[in-house]
């Protein structure tokens, strides 16, 4: 079966500082995406990043990253100077592979508040 | 464009009144989604559509019925609910169901049962 880990429930840093928020999954599919979103208090889902299982390459997009650790089965994202407006819940998730009628599987997420 | 439309943004209602939530996409995306979330948890997949088709029931109860009357709209008909269905309703959309592709979300719709 197919499982998501974050196991920060709740994350503090610092205004420009980086700060990494970590997700391990499990998976017995060979094909499958990683997905991170950012859920603000107003409540909409706010796609990130996307990591697919075959990708040679760590996804970037501006600020974020992410770190894929495929033998670990780890894929954190990483979030460079953090600003007041990145305080959120973060969700890492797993789409599950075509059989499995591409479900998103959702982690418990990380709340993190940026201080000034 | 990656937008998906809900609305109402928010809607509260009593148990016995029957209401819709409503879900658009214009990005020519096959599969869609909707989504229930209670607060400080994940959102649970309720329904998925894939070309028009209902796919996957995740033994919603039947107050809850899903519709999609074309390939850009999904309804959410609620008749009978509880309070404790009082939630964040997310619709959401993709290119189609596989793993590759990215599923977008909408600001979602904010309910209360009273």
């Amino acid at each position: 079966a197919q499982k998501i880990t974050q196991t920060q429930p709740g994350m503090f840093v610092q205004e420009k500082e980086a700060v990494t928020l970590d997700c391990t999954y499990d998976t017995s599919d060979p094909s499958y995406g990683l997905f991170w979103y950012k859920q603000p208090s107003s409540g909409e889902m706010i796609f990130l990043i996307y990591q697919g299982s075959y990708d040679q390459q760590n996804a970037t997009e501006g600020r974020y990253s992410l770190n894929f650790q495929k033998a670990r089965k780890s894929a954190n994202l990483v979030i460079s100077a953090s600003q007041l407006g990145d305080s959120a819940m973060y969700f890492c998730a797993m789409r599950a592979g075509y059989n499995q009628g591409g479900k998103l599987i959702f982690g418990q997420g990380t709340e993190l508040s940026v201080k000034p | 464009d990656t937008e998906v439309t809900q609305t109402p943004k928010h809607l509260v209602m009593g148990m016995t009144n029957k209401k819709s939530l409503k879900c658009e996409q214009h990005m020519g995306h096959r599969a869609m989604y909707w989504y229930k979330q209670k607060a400080k948890k994940p959102p649970e997949l309720m329904f998925v559509y894939s070309y028009e088709k209902l796919s996957i029931n995740e033994s919603v109860p039947s107050r809850f019925s899903p519709e999609c009357p074309n390939s850009s709209l999904l309804n959410l008909h609620l008749h009978a609910l509880q309070p404790e269905d009082s939630a964040l309703y997310l619709c959401a959309s993709s290119q189609d169901p596989v793993s590759g592709n990215t599923i977008y979300f909408g600001e979602g719709s904010w309910l209360t049962v009273v």
